[in-house]
């Protein structure tokens, strides 16, 4: 099982672009990334996935490195509307479909 | 409309019954997933099922039970063994690779 590491918490302003790193150093050569956001009291919503290099929809992009040790979920110009938990997730490869959530990451938009 | 629901919203029993939460999906999905919330924490893993009639244990499935009868449907039993049955309860069923849909929860409160 892949383990992630993210940060506890990030603070941004409107209109700027957040970041967010994930670090999964077992990553096994099949897994993908996958990160969802979590509004209070909602269950999380699938944002994006990706294997390697990186991915592009309307709502963010995923960066990958080639050595898919880590990943970077980057949101471009947040607004107070994006203020919400961040999960980087990896596939399990100990057979099936078993995917376990980490702690997350609490993104703050402020005005 | 496709999706995956859950009933009911609030939920509300007195220590030492027991008690269950439904989850109905019309994705046509094979794999299925309940998850456990804990006020700001993450998701834990209860239980999952990769096909009708098999499900396997997640991380806390201690206290928790569940069957799969039905491609639509996966119904989580709260025993009195759960020794904290107070949470968030999310159920989620799973298309594509790893990209989970989530139903709306339920917050089960036992006093």
């Amino acid at each position: 099982l892949a383990k992630t590491t993210q940060p506890i918490s990030m603070d941004s302003y409107e209109g700027q672009e957040v970041n967010i790193t994930c670090s999964h150093n077992n990553i096994a050569t099949n897994d993908y990334i996958t990160w969802y956001q979590q509004f209070p009291s909602q269950g999380p919503r699938f944002i994006i996935q990706g294997y390697k290099t990186k991915v592009t929809n309307e709502v963010a992009s995923l960066f990958i490195p080639a050595d898919r040790k880590s990943s970077t979920l980057s949101l471009p110009r947040v607004s107070l509307s994006d203020t919400a938990v961040y999960y980087c997730l990896v596939g399990d490869t100990g057979g099936g479909n078993k995917l376990t959530f980490g702690t997350g990451t609490q993104l703050k938009v402020e005005l | 409309d496709g999706g995956i629901t859950q009933s009911p919203k609030y939920l509300f029993r007195k220590e030492g019954q027991n008690v269950t939460l439904s989850c109905e999906q019309n994705l046509n999905h094979d794999a299925m997933y309940w998850y456990r919330q804990d006020p700001g924490q993450g998701l834990r893993l209860i239980y999952y099922s990769q096909i009708v009639n098999d499900f396997q244990k997640g991380d806390i499935a201690e206290g928790y039970s569940v069957s799969r009868e039905k491609k639509e449907s996966f119904p989580l039993t709260v025993t009195s063994a759960q020794k904290n049955p107070t949470a968030f309860y999310l159920c989620a069923s799973m298309g594509g690779i790893h990209e989970q849909y989530f139903g709306p929860g339920t917050r089960l409160t036992v006093t």
